[in-house]
C-alpha cells in the first residue's frame, strides 16, 4: 500500500520568511496530493491540494509543487505570519483501484511563526 | 464543502466501558470514513462507513472493537468497545462530498481520554 513521508517534524521560521515542508510517497499509482491545517482542537482542514496533472498550484501564499518522476510534493508558505502556526499534513491517494478514495496521511510538521 | 459535527466533543471514560461517537453532516455525501489520531500523531485510517452495508475496516482494525453504522447519507456512529488506556486518542468522522474528487473533509473530532 501507499507511504508517505514528511519531513520536517518541526520548523521555525520569523514572521515574513517562507516555510517550505516536503513529502515523498511510494504508489506511483496516487494521483491526489492534499495538503490539510490542523489547529489546535480543531479537526484538518483542507488547505490546498493537486492532481497528478499539475506540476504546480498557487492560492495567495499558498503553493504545492508536485514532481511524479520522483514521487515527491512540496507545500510553500510565503509571508509567513503567526496565524499560520499549525500542524500540517500532506496526504496522497489513489482515485482508482484497490486503493481507491483512501488518503494515507504522513506523519505531520508543526510550524511556529515567531513574531 | 459540508458541515461536520461530532458529539461528544470530548469524553472521559473508565477501562472497560464503551462509548459511541456521533457524526451528522448538514448534506448528503458520497462517501464517509473514520479516522483516529492519537496523542501527537498523524491520521490513521480505522473504515469505511458503508450506507446499509458493514463497514470496511483497515489493516489493524477490526469490527468488535469499532462497530460502525450507517443508517442514512448524512449520519454515522463509531463505537470504541471495551476501552482500554491505548484507546486514548482523537476520533475523526470524514467525508467525500463526491465520489470523482479527492476532497476529505474532516468533523472537529472527538477526543477521548480512558482512564
Amino acid at each position: 500500500g501507499e507511504n508517505v513521508e514528511q519531513h520536517p517534524s518541526t520548523l521555525s521560521v520569523q514572521e515574513g520568511d517562507s516555510a517550505v515542508i516536503k513529502c515523498t510517497y511510494s504508489d506511483s499509482a496516487s494521483n491526489y496530493f492534499p495538503w490539510y491545517k490542523q489547529e489546535l482542537g480543531k479537526g484538518p482542514q483542507l488547505i490546498i491540494d493537486i492532481r497528478s496533472n499539475v506540476g504546480e498550484k498557487k492560492d495567495q501564499r499558498i503553493a504545492v509543487t508536485l514532481n511524479k518522476t520522483a514521487k515527491h510534493f512540496s507545500l510553500h508558505i510565503t509571508e509567513t505570519q503567526p496565524e499560520d502556526s499549525a500542524v500540517y499534513f500532506c496526504a496522497a491517494s489513489s482515485t482508482l483501484g484497490e486503493y481507491g478514495n483512501k488518503l494515507v496521511f504522513g506523519a505531520g510538521t508543526i510550524l511556529r511563526v515567531k513574531s | 464543502s459540508a458541515v461536520i459535527s461530532q458529539k461528544p466533543s470530548r469524553d472521559i471514560c473508565q477501562r472497560g466501558t464503551s462509548l459511541t461517537i456521533q457524526c451528522q453532516v448538514d448534506s448528503q455525501v458520497t462517501m464517509m470514513f473514520w479516522y483516529r489520531q492519537q496523542p501527537g500523531q498523524s491520521l490513521t485510517l480505522i473504515a469505511t462507513a458503508n450506507q446499509g452495508s458493514e463497514a470496511t475496516y483497515e489493516s489493524g482494525f477490526v469490527i468488535d472493537k469499532f462497530p460502525i453504522s450507517r443508517p442514512n447519507l448524512t449520519f454515522s456512529t463509531l463505537t470504541v468497545s471495551n476501552m482500554s488506556p491505548e484507546d486514548s486518542s482523537i476520533y475523526l468522522c470524514s467525508v467525500k462530498t463526491s465520489i470523482n474528487t479527492g476532497e476529505l473533509f474532516f468533523g472537529e473530532g472527538s477526543r477521548l481520554t480512558v482512564l
